[in-house]
């Protein structure tokens, strides 16, 4: 696609729930990226992929949190009993490759989540 | 570790020049970028520089990276309304990007 997209851009859940956050990078890009940034905060590392693996995952908060990415192309971050400090702006990013020429880092305009 | 700082405000008159400034600790930083995040918004890559640079222009704005110090900072010219903000200056190795908590510039008629 022309950017990179990402769904839902909003979401309300109630406490407990499971949410799913799905994100399409711009195609042929091989690296994606989740950020999350809370009221007022900067943007948190959450957890990156080459590919369909994840080299570095050191910024899942807690075990509450995963992501998948399958066919080197679409990622969902999975947030499983969700509490209300988990309430933030999700982002989603991508690149061509993870370093080197040609790998700046598109994002998209991110997934609200509130949890009540 | 990796630690990238801002200041957080910055306010400027319309017409007159912004600087923004940044520091990195990462020494093996290999890009800098600066992005734009408006209110609601995502992030908007505004420009970014290769470490071997000095200094990056395009149309108003300017980069000027200092790697000695590790320093960075980002000016715009001729500074507009919708040039307000939250600028966000991040560092890259490998990877993932290491942000800043962002400068929120507040433009002024």
């Amino acid at each position: 696609g022309a950017g990179v997209s990402q769904s839902p851009s909003n979401k309300v859940t109630e406490k407990g729930k499971d949410v799913e956050l799905r994100c399409d990078p711009i195609s042929g890009h091989t690296a994606l990226y989740w950020y999350r940034q809370s009221l007022g905060q900067g943007l948190e590392f959450l957890i990156y992929f080459q590919g369909n693996s994840a080299p570095d995952k050191s910024g899942l908060p807690s075990d509450r949190f995963s992501a998948e990415r399958t066919g080197g192309s679409v990622s969902t971050l999975t947030i499983q009993r969700t509490q209300q400090e988990d309430s933030a702006v999700y982002l989603c990013a991508s690149s061509l490759v993870v370093a080197g020429s040609g790998n700046t880092i598109y994002f998209g305009e991110g997934s609200w989540l509130t949890v009540v | 570790g990796e630690d990238v700082e801002q200041s957080l405000f910055l306010s400027v008159r319309e017409g007159d020049s912004s600087v923004i400034n940044c520091t990195y600790t990462d020494s093996s930083s290999t890009y800098l970028y600066w992005y734009k995040q408006e209110p609601g918004a995502g992030l908007q890559l505004l420009t970014y520089i290769f470490s071997n640079m000095d200094m990056k222009q395009d149309q108003r704005l300017t980069v000027l990276l200092n790697k000695k110090d590790k320093h960075l900072s980002l000016r715009i010219a001729d500074t507009q309304t919708g040039d307000s903000a939250i600028y966000f200056c991040a560092e890259r190795s490998w990877g993932k990007l290491q942000f800043g908590a962002g400068t929120q510039v507040v433009v002024t008629p």
